[in-house]
């Protein structure tokens, strides 16, 4: 059964910080890692999506590796602003369709 | 004790056709979510309800009604099928104002 978990529970860091997110995984047998933004109140927005064969995908300040081997996926925020502020999930999708979740991360970027 | 439920697992139909795809949570939560997957793998949310009220509605299509009969439930109706709805539909359910939310095993939906 697929495990996913996030750490830290929470973060704060100053503006201007670079800062990593942490997620990992018990089953390697996955076909996509994703990262997601999720502000109160609102869905998730899909940030990164990794492919079982590839290794990482950046889009703009935001850079996600992934290391099935060792269940690793790693989330890359430069230069942190105010407005990353929001809690981040990572999930790993099977073959199946099937979708778990962690737990997420909640970052506060402190202006 | 399934906490998100959606039925059924697989869809395949013909373009035209009208579907629906069902969704049931035991959670007690009061805001649920339906996700579509795309043909790239990124989840886009459609729609939510929260106390049947319809909070979110993204860029979707008039053909996509989201329909909830109760707090339980958030079914999604599809008319008029066509070949581009092809894709995983995920529904979704939290409490409201908390970012955990719970997700279903998700729809498989052809359109042929």
């Amino acid at each position: 059964k697929q495990e996913v978990t996030q750490i830290p529970a929470a973060l704060s860091v100053p503006e201007g910080e670079n800062l990593v997110l942490n997620c990992s995984f018990t089953d390697s047998a996955i076909y996509n890692l994703q990262w997601f933004r999720q502000d109160p109140g609102k869905g998730l927005t899909s940030l990164l999506l990794i492919q079982s064969s590839q290794r990482e995908q950046t889009s703009g300040r935001l850079n996600a590796s992934l290391d099935k081997s060792s269940g690793r996926s790693t989330l890359y925020i430069a230069a942190s602003q105010p407005g990353d502020s929001a809690t981040y999930l990572c999930a790993a999708q099977d073959r199946d369709d099937k979708i778990i979740f962690g737990k997420g991360t909640r970052l506060h970027i402190l202006p | 004790d399934t906490a998100v439920s959606q039925t059924p697992k697989y869809l395949v139909t013909q373009m035209g056709n009208d579907k629906s795809i069902k969704c049931e949570q035991n959670l007690g939560h009061d805001t649920m979510y339906w996700y579509k997957q795309d043909s790239k793998k990124f989840l886009k949310i459609m729609f939510s309800y929260n106390n049947k009220e319809l909070i979110i509605n993204e860029t979707v299509p008039n053909r996509f009604s989201p329909k909830s009969p109760d707090k339980a439930h958030l079914n999604l109706h599809i008319n008029s099928l066509e070949l581009g709805d092809s894709a995983v539909y995920f529904c979704a359910s939290s409490h409201e104002g908390e970012t955990e939310a719970f997700f279903g095993q998700g729809t498989r939906l052809t359109v042929v």
